[in-house]
């Protein structure tokens, strides 16, 4: 079936290193979502991307949908301690369907 | 406003028991998702609840899992016959609908235990 690969699985940085995780559809998607999961909470939604080529900014975060819309990346500036958890991107598949990937787990240091 | 709401927030239960997991969506969501998430990995598509349309099932693993969702507000999951592979946070999720996905809103889920 449909899937959303999502890289890498874990990353752990020091302290004020940058940071990306990536994401991979075999087909395009109408939109992609951004949600992180801190340690012990449930996903929060970040951001929605709709347009092809589409580059958001939120404070050290930057998510860019590709112009394929087949893919995306999620990058941190200058990580801090409050951004330790798990970050999923969840990709629209038509209609209803959202399609999470697995999750890249970030660990920092401080 | 207040959030999504489920109950309980942790279960405890023998093997072979039934358990219900209730959600209550945000006021006004029409759609509904349930998700299970076992420790330290990702979300596993559950069930789909859309307005009066039928509901999209394809993500219960086996015959033991059912889901309702009555006057289009409020859902149960129900397991009959735990197994100790049903143990795993079960989060419930709504959205707006309006066409296309929606970001949606996550409740604080169920911790679900089989002893």
């Amino acid at each position: 079936g449909q899937q959303v690969m999502q890289i890498p699985q874990y990353q752990h940085v020091q302290e004020g290193e940058d940071f990306t995780t990536y994401c991979n559809s075999s087909t395009t998607l109408s939109n992609i979502q951004w949600y992180k999961q801190r340690p012990g909470g449930h996903p929060v939604f970040l951001i929605q991307l709709v347009k092809s080529g589409e580059v958001k900014k939120q404070k050290r975060l930057t998510f860019q949908f590709g112009e394929a819309k087949k893919n995306s990346s999620l990058h941190i500036t200058a990580t801090q301690t409050t951004d330790v958890g798990t970050y999923f991107c969840a990709g629209g598949a038509g209609g209803f369907k959202t399609i999470f990937g697995a999750g890249t787990r970030l660990f920092v240091k401080a | 406003g207040a959030g999504v709401s489920q109950s309980p927030s942790n279960k405890v239960t023998e093997k072979g028991k039934d358990v219900e997991l209730r959600c209550d969506p945000i006021s006004g969501h029409t759609a509904l998702y349930w998700y299970r998430q076992s420790l330290g990995q990702g979300l596993e598509f559950l069930i789909y609840f859309q307005g009066n349309s039928a509901p999209d099932k394809s993500g219960l693993p086996s015959d033991r899992f059912s889901a309702e969702r009555t006057g289009g507000s409020v859902s149960t999951l129900t397991i009959q016959r735990t197994q100790q592979e049903d143990s795993a946070v079960y989060l419930c999720a709504s959205s707006l609908w309006t066409g296309m996905n929606q970001p949606q809103h996550f409740g604080d889920g169920t911790r679900l235990s089989i002893l």
